[in-house]
């Protein structure tokens, strides 16, 4: 069975500080992708990243990084430098490679106070 | 890359109606998947649709809903006799998930 699970419900930040989302999922396949999507005020569901399992390097994307641990089934996602607009629901998913379903973690709710 | 579109933005329905909600217009793309979100929840898989046939489907997708592809294009999720619990926002997905579309918002009373 394929499990994602984001344990922070809501964090709180003031611009400009640092945070990080984590991410902790389970599979049994070994060919699997994982994925994190914003989700603004607005509703839409915005794609941000996708990472096979086979690719460990952490990847950057301007104030956007994401650190994928398959030593501890983890994909946390850190946002630099934080400001207003980063206030969103965040969610992690997972999907099998070969598979049709994505498994979609609760998601966090960011607040990024001025 | 084309965006995925969907129609209608929000749909009101009465118990019991049939509805069905479109990604509009999609072309040369062979995946496709409904999601749907209740509001304050996560993001739940119900079905996905590959070269014309429903590949996975969720224990959600009972015998109330079906997709199709009428026309070569448009992507349809049909609801034949929605419940209150229907109500959500449901979006289209193309290619892997990464590109989805704005999402349909159900309300039934």
């Amino acid at each position: 069975a394929q499990k994602v699970t984001q344990a922070q419900t809501e964090i709180s930040v003031v611009e400009k500080e640092d945070v990080t989302l984590d991410c902790v999922y389970e599979t049994r396949d070994t060919t699997y992708y994982l994925f994190w999507y914003k989700q603004p005020p607005s509703g839409e569901l915005v794609f941000l990243i996708r990472r096979n399992s086979f690719d460990e390097q952490n990847e950057i994307s301007g104030r956007y990084s994401w650190n994928f641990q398959k030593s501890t089934s983890s994909f946390n996602f850190t946002i630099t430098a934080s400001q207003v607009v980063d206030s969103a629901v965040y969610f992690c998913a997972l999907t099998a490679a070969g598979g049709f379903k994505t498994i979609f973690g609760a998601g966090t709710r960011l607040f990024v106070k001025a | 890359e084309p965006e995925v579109t969907q129609t209608p933005s929000h749909q009101v329905t009465q118990m019991g109606q049939e509805v069905i909600l479109r990604c509009v217009p999609i072309s040369n793309h062979l995946y496709f998947y409904w999601y749907r979100q209740i509001l304050g929840q996560k993001v739940e898989f119900l079905v996905s649709f590959y070269n014309n046939e429903i590949s996975e489907k969720s224990e959600i997708f009972d015998d109330q809903f079906s997709v199709e592809r009428p026309d070569g294009s448009n992507f349809t999720l049909k609801i034949r006799s929605t419940k209150l619990e229907d109500s959500a926002m449901y979006f289209c997905a193309r290619d892997n998930e990464q590109f989805f579309g704005p999402g349909t918002r159900l309300t039934v009373l």
